[in-house]
Order: C-alpha cells, then structure tokens, then sequence
C-alpha cells in the first residue's frame, strides 16, 4: 500500500503567519492528493482535491503545491477559524490512505 | 438538504458484529462510489472500504479484510458496514463518506456525516 507521510505532526502558528505542511508519498500518485481540514467533534472537510484545486466555498488562503512526490499546503495568512488538524490523502492505488494528520494550534 | 447520517454505533464485546448504516438525501444515491472512513479516539483518519455505485466492485484496507462488508441499497439511498470479528482496535468513530470525481479521474470526499461510535470492550 501506499504510504503517505505527513510533517509535522503539530506547530504552533500565530494569527497573520504562513504555515506549510508537507505530505511525501512512497512512490508517485501523479496529483491524486488531497487535503482536509478537521475540528474536535466534526468531520473532516475537503480543502483542496487534485494536489491544487480549491474545493468551492474554500478561502483562497489555502493552496496546494506538488513537487514529485512531495505535496505541501500553504495557509497565508492564518486566520482563528483555521487552528485544527489537517490531513492529506491519496486516491491513486485502490486502497486509499490518509497522513497522520498535522495539528495546528495557536502559539 | 444534503447530508449523510449514520446510525448503528454502539457498545460490543470483542469477536461480535454490528451493522452500521448510513441514509443518504438530496442527491442522486446511486451516481457516486461511497465509502467508510474511521478515526480512533484521539488519532488520526483510517479509511475503511469503498464500494461502486452498483454495487459492483469493493474494496478494504487490509486491517478489516474478512471481517467487514460494505455494501449498499440504492432503492433506500442507503450504505452499510457489516462488521464481523470485532476487536478491541476497531473502536472508532465511523464516517460514512461520499467519493467525488473532478476532471482527470481526481476522486476525494466531498460529503461526510457526522460519524457513529462503535466501541468494543467486555
């Protein structure tokens, strides 16, 4: 199976920051990545599909870049609303697998 | 409205089953590949099995091959998880998941429920 990844496994990130995580996959997905954005008690909520593609009604904020088979997530400009987990996911084999999630809290 | 409810969650001793379902509304059920996604208390996401939208083809993460069985009514808008064999690891949260499609074959999930508790303890 795939392997995915993701670092780090928290930071801590103050209101206006950048923040970058990064997902590697074991072996090439092409952009069969996609990103999500998790609250305490909620399900998770898709970010961003196709490695770049921002799903609709998503800030502009957060973008999505591919190098190989490196993937990263940018959020500019950190916003209150954006302190939750994240988690990457490939949909390239047909055995998908999610990254262990990276959390971001407020420093 | 569009959404995803599950239902069946519960309290189970290791080696039983449950059966969980989701009753899906306001879309078109039977046009999507569907899915089961869990999380364990505290870590991280773990998707479970995908079936196609006939029914057709299915697949597991290698942890519930065997012991679980994803399957679907599309007259009753309605997904199913049954799970065999419990053990005390297969506590989680349960999510049932719908699968979109972009352009290019790009598949995510782009509707989810709110998840049901299963935990097995004695």
């Amino acid at each position: 199976d795939i392997q995915m990844t993701q670092s780090p496994s928290s930071l801590s990130a103050s209101v206006g920051d950048t923040v970058t995580i990064t997902c590697r996959a074991s072996q090439s997905i092409s952009r069969y990545l996609n990103w999500y954005q998790q609250k305490p008690g909620k399900a998770p909520k898709l970010l961003i599909y196709g490695s770049y593609s921002l799903q609709s009604g998503v800030p502009s904020r957060f973008s999505g870049s591919e190098s190989g088979t490196d993937f990263t997530l940018t959020i500019s400009s950190l916003q209150p609303e954006d302190f939750a987990t994240y988690y990457c996911q490939q949909t390239y084999s047909t055995v998908w697998t999610f990254g262990r999630g990276t959390k971001v809290e407020i420093k | 409205e569009v959404q995803l409810v599950e239902s069946g969650g519960g309290l189970v001793q290791p080696g039983g089953s449950l059966r969980l379902s989701c009753a899906a509304s306001g879309f078109t059920f039977s046009s999507y590949w569907m899915s089961w996604v869990r999380q364990a208390p505290g870590k991280g996401l773990e998707w479970v099995a995908n079936i196609k939208e006939d029914g057709s083809q299915k697949y597991y993460v290698d942890s519930v091959k065997g012991r679980f069985t994803i399957s679907r009514d599309n007259a009753k808008n309605s997904l199913y998880l049954q799970m065999n064999s419990l053990r005390a690891e297969d506590t989680a949260v349960y999510y049932c998941a719908r699968a979109g499609m972009a352009a290019r074959g790009f598949w995510y999930f782009d509707l989810w429920g709110r998840g049901t508790l299963v935990t097995v303890s004695s």
